[in-house]
């Protein structure tokens, strides 16, 4: 269970481009999701809370305009990066809490990311 | 403010050749600790969550143990297939949808 699902695993886009990444819980339903930022020899930065049917809260200095988040239904959370730039290149993994409207105190179950090249 | 260190950063075993990971914690009413791997491009994936001082998870080649003050992955007998980046996280204080995580353990494991 609490089976977490994102695409596509891998991107390539030109500089100025959008790119949208979608993540999926398969099992379960999640009100929350979470996006997160990883790079290369560091640990995961929380970039943003999706809420579903409301607004992300964005952590401090990720711009809301750039990433572009929407949580339509409870199994699914988008990010888009829009007008990428070779220092988005990163990769972006999502999460969710496992079990129906997990509790707080449950474990964040982890997407398998996506690698964003922007060239 | 929540915080976790994990140490070491790296670690370097023989195949077969126990060792322990720490993880470290701050926080304000502690509501949970959890470990995870990571492999090499792949997302986090759960291995345990501990609750309470004194409580231990075991999985396989792997048990995890929880103080008032910091947790420890133990690995016995370790293989090369445990190579990878333990995480340790903890639920914070204050945002309590959020999670804090640990800069991690880069464990190899050479046969």
């Amino acid at each position: 269970g609490a089976v977490v699902s994102q695409h596509p695993s891998w991107v390539i886009c030109k500089s100025g481009t959008s790119v949208k990444i979608e993540c999926r819980s398969l099992d379960f339903q999640a009100t929350t999701m979470f996006w997160y930022r990883q790079f290369p020899k560091q640990s995961l930065m929380l970039m943003a809370t999706s809420n579903e049917g409301s607004k992300a809260t964005y952590e401090q200095g990720v711009e809301k305009d750039k990433f572009l988040i929407n949580h339509a239904s409870l199994t699914l959370s988008t990010l888009t990066v829009t007008s990428a730039h070779p220092e988005d290149s990163s990769f972006y993994i999502c999460s969710a809490r496992g079990g129906n409207r997990g509790s707080l105190n449950s474990p964040l179950h982890f997407g398998n990311g996506t690698r964003l090249t922007v060239t | 403010e929540d915080q976790v260190t994990q140490s070491p950063e790296a670690l370097r075993l023989q195949e077969g050749e126990s060792s322990s990971l720490n993880c470290s914690y701050t926080v304000s009413g502690l509501r949970g600790l959890f470990w995870y791997r990571q492999d090499p491009g792949k997302g986090p994936e759960f291995l345990f969550t501990l609750y309470s001082a004194g409580e231990e998870k075991e999985k396989e080649r792997l048990k995890a143990t929880l103080t008032k003050k910091e947790s420890f992955l133990h690995i016995t007998a370790p293989k090369p297939e445990d190579s990878a980046t333990y995480l340790c996280a903890v639920p914070n204080s204050g945002g309590y949808q959020k999670v804090t995580f640990g800069t991690g353990t880069k464990l190899q494991v050479i046969p």
